[in-house]
């Protein structure tokens, strides 16, 4: 069974910082891996999609690093502002077939960005 | 990217009643989903909802407690039945588009639930 585990599990930083968020995943048989941001009482919001073939994803300030074999992934985030502070959550889809391709999430690392 | 709303956004509840969550779809789309996340938890899978057919739950989770249904490729509504505190959590409605089945899955904002 798929475990995927985050850590740390919050992070509090000092705006303008760079700063990695982990994600580590027991199966490496994995078709992709996303990352989400849920700011509190919401919805999640895709930030990055990387496909099992890819190594990394860019997106504005972000970026996402996969290491397949090793079971990681980093999600860096450039020149950090309090509007980034949010919780990251990390999601992994299987390689299986049917209904057994479902997401499996990570617990999150919930981000605080000071001023 | 597919575009998703949920109604109501917010509710607050009387034990053992019971409230239908809407999810609306800007685009047609594959697969559509409904997640709970309890207070202070990651997403919790309830079930796929299926086009025209009975949803497909997930282990812990119930068509009696939890009926959906999905009459079109763009709507779904779930229902939490007869309510407990313990249903309160944020219910989420997801999907995963036509152009790339199994590929990118998105969320909507949720539906905040408190049974008192």
């Amino acid at each position: 069974k798929q475990e995927v585990t985050q850590i740390p599990a919050a992070l509090s930083v000092p705006e303008g910082e760079n700063l990695v968020l982990n994600c580590s995943f027991t199966d490496s048989a994995i078709y992709n891996l996303q990352w989400f941001r849920q700011d509190p009482g919401k919805g999640l919001t895709s930030l990055l999609l990387i496909q099992s073939s890819q190594r990394e994803q860019t997106s504005g300030r972000l970026n996402a690093s996969l290491d397949k074999s090793s079971g990681r992934s980093t999600l860096y985030i450039a020149a950090s502002q309090p509007g980034d502070s949010a919780t990251y959550l990390c999601a992994v889809r299987p390689s299986r077939s049917g209904s057994a391709r479902q997401l499996t999430f990570g617990s999150g690392t919930q981000l605080t960005v000071l001023p | 990217s597919a575009v998703i709303s949920q109604k109501p956004s917010r509710d607050i509840c009387q034990r053992g009643t019971s409230l239908t969550i809407q999810c609306q779809v800007d685009s047609q789309v594959t697969m559509m989903f409904w997640y709970r996340q309890q207070p202070g938890q990651s997403l919790t899978l309830i079930a796929t909802a299926n086009q025209g057919s009975e949803a497909t739950y997930e282990s812990g989770f119930v068509i009696d407690k939890f009926p959906i249904s999905r009459p079109n490729l763009t709507f779904s509504t779930l229902t939490v039945s007869n309510m407990s505190p313990e249903d309160s959590s944020i219910y989420l409605c997801s999907v995963v588009g036509l152009a790339d089945s199994y590929n990118e899955q998105f969320f909507g904002p949720g539906t905040r639930l408190t049974v008192l």
